[in-house]
């Protein structure tokens, strides 16, 4: 089973600027990890995982993340943040019994 | 299109009374999921269901029941003895297995009045 944790519950950074959504994962085994995004009063949706292979992965809207084995990170980013990019962005990995594990969610304000 | 439908979208219910609400996938999903977010805060599992008329408790069952009489169909009900319902309730889908993601509905917010 894993486990993931992102450590800030909010993320702020200027338009145009690169942004960083941190997460890091405990894991027994080779790990899958997910990112997921929430717009206010709508469900997840999906924006990338890692199963195997490269380590940067792309997504979505522009969004990419890094898996980093030796610092057991799986952090997003984007090299231009827009203000259309503020939501709430959990990641998640297999918990145990075929179930996601999520992290408690970190909300990104991306300001003019 | 293939998808998850959450209804109604917004639902208000009176103190005492059980509601339902409706999850329906036609992605032909063995798995599916109710989760309860409160504002500004994280999913919590109420409760899954990984094959047809079989179905497990999550961290937050008390207060919730469920049915899957149908691999399409995991209505969650709101009894009474849920001593704070208000919130948005977000249902998901999958497929059964490790590496897979989960397709999540548009949800449903109850507001208890």
């Amino acid at each position: 089973a894993q486990s993931v944790a992102q450590p800030e519950d909010q993320v702020k950074v200027a338009e145009g600027n690169p942004l960083t959504v941190k997460c890091t994962y405990s894991v027994s085994g080779n790990p899958y990890l997910f990112w997921y995004v929430q717009y206010p009063n709508r469900g997840l949706q999906f924006l990338l995982k890692y199963i195997t292979g490269d380590n940067l992965v792309k997504g979505s809207y522009g969004f990419e993340a890094e898996f980093n084995k030796s610092q057991t990170s799986f952090h997003l980013k984007k090299p231009s943040a827009l203000v259309s990019d503020s939501a709430l962005y959990f990641c998640a990995a297999p918990g145990g019994g075929n179930k996601l594990t999520f992290g408690t969610g970190t909300q990104l304000k991306v300001e003019l | 299109d293939g998808g998850i439908t959450q209804s109604p979208k917004y639902l208000f219910r009176k103190e005492g009374q059980n509601v339902t609400l409706s999850c329906e996938q036609n992605l032909n999903h063995d798995a599916m999921y109710w989760y309860r977010q409160d504002p500004g805060q994280g999913l919590r599992l109420i409760y899954y269901s990984q094959i047809v008329n079989d179905f497990q408790k999550g961290d937050i069952a008390e207060g919730y029941s469920v049915s899957r009489e149908k691999k399409e169909s995991f209505p969650l009900t709101v009894t009474s003895a849920q001593k704070n319902p208000t919130a948005f309730y977000l249902c998901a889908s999958s497929i059964s297995g490790v590496g897979y993601g989960y397709t999540f509905g548009s949800g449903t917010r109850l507001t208890v009045v």
